[in-house]
């Protein structure tokens, strides 16, 4: 079964400096990837996703992730953040080949809190 | 566009108890899905409807948890009765896509149970 694993439960980081928030997946066959974005009492929001085509995926407000098949990783970057950045980031996987595209699986999420 | 209602957005029961939450989709998305977030993890499927068909329940205690979507449009989730550990976010979600999706869901703000 496919799975997802964020390697980080929180990131701090200051206001204006880049973030990287690591994501690795289990499966080895084709797979959709995406990085969901929960602010506080909110519902999730997609970000970004991969599909197809080209590895370096751009997302809303600034963010862009790299699929990288070799180390199964899909990292979610941004080079500048801002106040309004801290969230809770989710990555998400599914399997293309499967009946049920839409079933995703989330990762346990990294909490992204920025300080001014 | 109105975005994904569900409500309540907060409920306190007693273990044994009973309780529903109900979700009202995206006009249009003939998708369904009903996830719970368990504090600390990510959400995990718990149901997942195509209209009014159920497409994927794997994951469901269907011992205590039922659900339906009644006429393909509204659904509700019911836990009967409740234990402590079902303590959660119950996040409704949507999607236009009919069949071969590719995992953009739109969430609801989520139903908040503490289970005492």
């Amino acid at each position: 079964a496919q799975s997802v694993t964020q390697l980080d439960s929180q990131v701090p980081v200051f206001e204006e400096a880049p973030v990287e928030l690591r994501c690795n997946y289990s499966s080895s066959v084709s797979v959709y990837l995406f990085w969901y974005v929960q602010y506080p009492n909110q519902g999730l929001q997609l970000l970004l996703k991969y599909l197809s085509g080209s590895t370096l995926v751009k997302g809303i407000n600034g963010f862009e992730a790299e699929f990288n098949k070799s180390q199964t990783s899909f990292h979610l970057r941004k080079p500048s953040v801002h106040i309004s950045d801290t969230a809770e980031y989710f990555c998400a996987v599914s399997d293309p080949g499967a009946y049920n595209t839409d079933k995703l699986i989330f990762g346990t999420g990294t909490r992204l809190q920025v300080f001014p | 566009e109105a975005g994904v209602a569900q409500s309540p957005r907060y409920k306190i029961i007693e273990k044994r108890q009973s309780v529903a939450f109900w979700c009202n989709p995206i006009s249009g998305h003939a998708t369904l899905y009903w996830y719970q977030q368990i504090l600390g993890q990510g959400p995990k499927l718990l149901i997942q409807f195509q209209n009014n068909g159920v497409v994927d329940d794997s994951q469901l205690p269907k011992d205590r948890f039922s659900a339906e979507r009644l006429k393909g449009v509204d659904s509700t989730l019911k836990i009967q009765p409740a234990k402590l550990e079902d303590s959660a976010v119950y996040l409704c979600a949507s999607s236009y896509s009919r069949t071969g999706g590719t995992g953009e869901l739109f969430f609801g703000e989520g139903s908040r149970l503490t289970v005492l």
